[in-house]
C-alpha cells in the first residue's frame, strides 16, 4: 500500500464537459474527504464519507458536483457541466475512524477548464 | 464562523535564523490545531499537532487559547525547510473535516 491515490492526475477539459476523478484511499480508512484548493489559497472542504455513507457536503458542493463511495472503499468525485471557476487542485484524503487519526492527503487532480 | 488566518504569504529567513510561522483562529470551543506541510513536487503531510506536544524536524507549536494562535517555531532554520505550510483546524463534533489557512511559503537561503 503506498498511501492514497488520485486518478487522473491532471485533466483538461472544455467548458461544459462532464468530468469524473477517483480517489483509493489507503485500506482500511474508513473515513475518505475531498479538499479543493485554488491557487494561492489552502484546501477547503468539499464533503467526507463515512463507510459508504457520504455524511457532510460543503456549501461549496454545488449541484453540478456528486460524489460517492459506493462500497466504502474508492470514491469518485463528478462535475457536470463544468465551469472555468472549477479549474482547481482536487485533493483526496483518508483516514481510520478514531478521532486521534491523521488524514493522509493523496497527490491531487489538477482540473483545467478551457 | 470558524476560521483560520496565516497573515504572511511569504516568509524568507537566512539558514539558521529564528523562524516562526504565524496562525490564528477563530472559534469558540476547543478545537484541534495542526500544521501541514507540502514540500516541493510532493503531497500535503502532517507535521504536527497540538495534542502531542512534539518536536518534528526541530518544529515546535504551542497552542494559546486566550490569544487563540498555534505559531509553528523552529530555532534554526534549514534550507530543507523551505516548503509550504498551513494551519489547520478540527472539531470532533464535525466529522474531522480540515478548515485550513491559506498558507505561508517559507523560504530558506543559504
Amino acid at each position: 500500500d503506498t498511501g492514497v491515490s488520485q486518478n487522473p492526475r491532471h485533466k483538461i477539459t472544455k467548458r461544459g464537459q462532464n468530468v469524473t476523478f477517483r480517489c483509493d484511499p489507503i485500506s482500511e480508512h474508513n473515513r475518505l474527504y475531498w479538499y479543493r484548493q485554488t491557487l494561492g489559497q489552502g484546501p477547503e472542504f468539499l464533503t467526507y464519507f463515512q463507510n459508504e455513507a457520504q455524511l457532510e457536503k460543503s456549501r461549496l458542493l454545488s449541484d453540478r458536483f456528486s460524489a460517492e463511495r459506493p462500497k466504502g472503499s474508492f470514491s469518485t468525485l463528478e462535475i457536470q457541466r463544468t465551469e472555468q471557476g472549477d479549474s482547481a487542485m482536487y485533493l483526496c484524503a483518508s483516514r481510520l475512524d478514531r478521532y486521534t487519526d491523521t488524514q493522509y492527503f493523496g497527490p491531487g487532480t489538477r482540473l483545467t477548464v478551457l | 464562523a470558524q476560521r483560520v488566518t496565516q497573515p504572511e504569504k511569504l516568509l524568507s529567513v537566512f539558514k539558521g535564523a529564528p523562524v516562526e510561522l504565524k496562525c490564528n483562529y477563530s472559534y469558540s470551543g476547543s478545537p484541534e490545531l495542526f500544521w501541514y506541510v507540502q514540500y516541493s513536487r510532493q503531497r500535503l503531510q502532517l507535521l504536527l499537532r497540538h495534542i502531542s506536544r512534539e518536536s518534528i524536524k526541530g518544529f515546535t507549536a504551542d497552542l494559546n487559547k486566550g490569544e487563540t494562535s498555534f505559531h509553528l517555531k523552529k530555532p534554526f532554520a534549514q534550507e530543507e525547510d523551505s516548503a509550504m505550510y498551513y494551519c489547520a483546524l478540527s472539531k470532533s463534533n464535525q466529522g474531522g473535516k480540515l478548515i485550513f489557512g491559506q498558507g505561508t511559503e517559507l523560504s530558506v537561503k543559504p
